[in-house]
């Protein structure tokens, strides 16, 4: 099983700000890498397909980036919709696996 | 734009047998490009694949739950369902159903908001 760690697990940010969010994967993964949105209470949301593809629909501060065993996620200028725990997911073997999320909160 | 709904009872005793059904509305039920999958989330936790259908019937299962999992498909319906037997404390979850993109390692672009089954006598 492809093991996938996010780090930070927790990020307390100030409005504007710019936050990255990384995710490793145990094995290459090539650029089979998806990323999500969680807010309180709903569903995961899809952002970021394939490491760097928006997802319809999804703000153009949302960016990501990487290949291989690192992947990066960007918001650039944080909003205060933004509060959500950010999950990655790898699509490149099965089971299909999840980071262990991580918590965006403002400051 | 496809839209997933969850049903099944929220409570379910142990030992006994988990079932949810997700009915999907839009026009992509029977599209080959999609793999119709369900994932948990317990309380406070990550996510975890629980396994898929595709649209011919071909299913996939995670490996710590393909002995109690069984996953079918409602073409006319518009449904698919997920059957979870001899529960546990440890199954109390959110269970989401979502739509997968068929292709190779495709992300998961649509999901049901999800219905918290508890197991619990």
């Amino acid at each position: 099983e492809i093991v996938l760690t996010q780090s930070p697990d927790f990020l307390s940010v100030t409005p504007q700000e710019k936050v990255t969010i990384t995710c490793r994967a145990s094995q290459n993964i090539g650029y089979d890498l998806h990323w999500y949105q969680q807010k309180a209470g709903q569903s995961p949301k899809l952002l970021i397909k394939f490491a760097a593809q928006p997802f319809s629909g999804v703000p153009s501060r949302f960016s990501g980036s990487g290949s291989g065993t690192y992947f990066t996620l960007t918001i650039n200028r944080l909003e205060p919709e933004d509060v959500a725990t950010y999950y990655c997911h790898q699509g490149y073997a099965l089971p299909i696996t999840f980071g262990g999320g991580t918590r965006v909160e403002i400051k | 734009q496809v839209q997933l709904q969850e049903s099944g009872p929220g409570l379910v005793k142990p030992s006994e047998t988990l079932s949810l059904t997700c009915t999907v509305s839009g026009d992509s039920f029977g599209s080959p490009k999609y793999y119709w999958t369900w994932v948990r989330q317990p309380a406070g936790k990550g996510l975890e694949w629980i396994g898929r259908i595709s649209n011919g019937g071909t299913t996939k299962y995670n490996a710590s739950l393909e002995s109690r999992v069984t996953i079918s498909l409602d073409i006319s319906r518009r449904q698919f369902s997920l059957k979870l037997s001899s529960v546990t404390a440890a199954d109390t979850a959110v269970y989401f159903c979502a739509r997968e993109a068929g292709t190779v390692a495709g992300s998961i672009g649509y999901w049901g908001q999800g219905t918290l089954v508890t197991v619990s006598s």
